[in-house]
């Protein structure tokens, strides 16, 4: 069936260094994708999404490349702060269907 | 400011009880959604609804019903017949369904007495 799953369920890096997180899907018609951060006890807040007929879109320190080849998306953050820590949900639809999202990676960013 | 507010931030259910979780948005936005959440685990749809006055199940909708009489409010009633209702609940609103980002609230957590 149609699923958007994460590669890695929890990341943790440094201060400063770049993250990457990762997600796959698994429905070729998909043509639009979302990244969120979930911060605890909060709901989901948009960062950045992505078209298919893109591969790469840049924010303020985030880049999400989107590889319709391999059905593979990527949230790139540079830099990445304390504040940054957080769960990250990828989502996906297409045309009038509901987002379908993920299970979510959780992000750990040490001092 | 613009945005979307749901309230209470946490409920509490008897046993049998039916409970309205309410969400209402500034934001113009035509289309509404609510979801549910478990314990780290990402987000499942319950309703939707487009415009006013017309709603769509989502994926888990059996146990809860909701209404959408106005633009800007789209209460959610978790009732009797949804046996696990102990979760945290999102509500989430679109300029409208097609490929929009949607805006979420800082939900409602429900727990069972």
């Amino acid at each position: 069936g149609e699923s958007v799953g994460l590669h890695l369920p929890t990341l943790s890096v440094q201060e400063g260094d770049n993250s990457i997180i990762n997600c796959a899907y698994s429905n070729s018609a998909s043509d639009y994708f979302i990244w969120y951060k979930q911060e605890s006890g909060k709901g989901p807040q948009f960062i950045i999404d992505i078209r298919s007929n893109m591969d790469k879109r840049q924010g303020q320190r985030v880049t999400v490349l989107l590889n319709k080849t391999v059905k593979h998306l990527s949230l790139q953050i540079a830099a990445t702060q304390p504040g940054d820590s957080a769960v990250y949900f990828c989502a996906e639809t297409s045309g009038r269907r509901a987002l379908t999202f993920g299970s979510g990676t959780r992000l750990q960013v040490q001092p | 400011d613009g945005g979307i507010t749901q309230s209470p931030k946490y409920l509490f259910r008897k046993e049998g009880q039916n409970v309205t979780l309410s969400c209402e948005q500034n934001l113009n936005h035509d289309a509404m959604y609510w979801y549910r959440q478990d314990p780290g685990q990402g987000l499942r749809l319950i309703y939707y609804s487009q415009i006013v006055n017309d709603f769509q199940k989502g994926d888990i909708a059996e146990g809860y019903s909701v209404s959408r009489e106005k633009k800007e409010s789209f209460p959610l009633t978790v009732t009797s017949a949804q046996k696990n209702p102990t979760a945290f609940y999102l509500c989430a609103s679109s300029r409208d369904r097609n490929n929009q980002p949607q805006h979420f609230g800082d939900g409602t957590r429900l727990s069972i007495l």
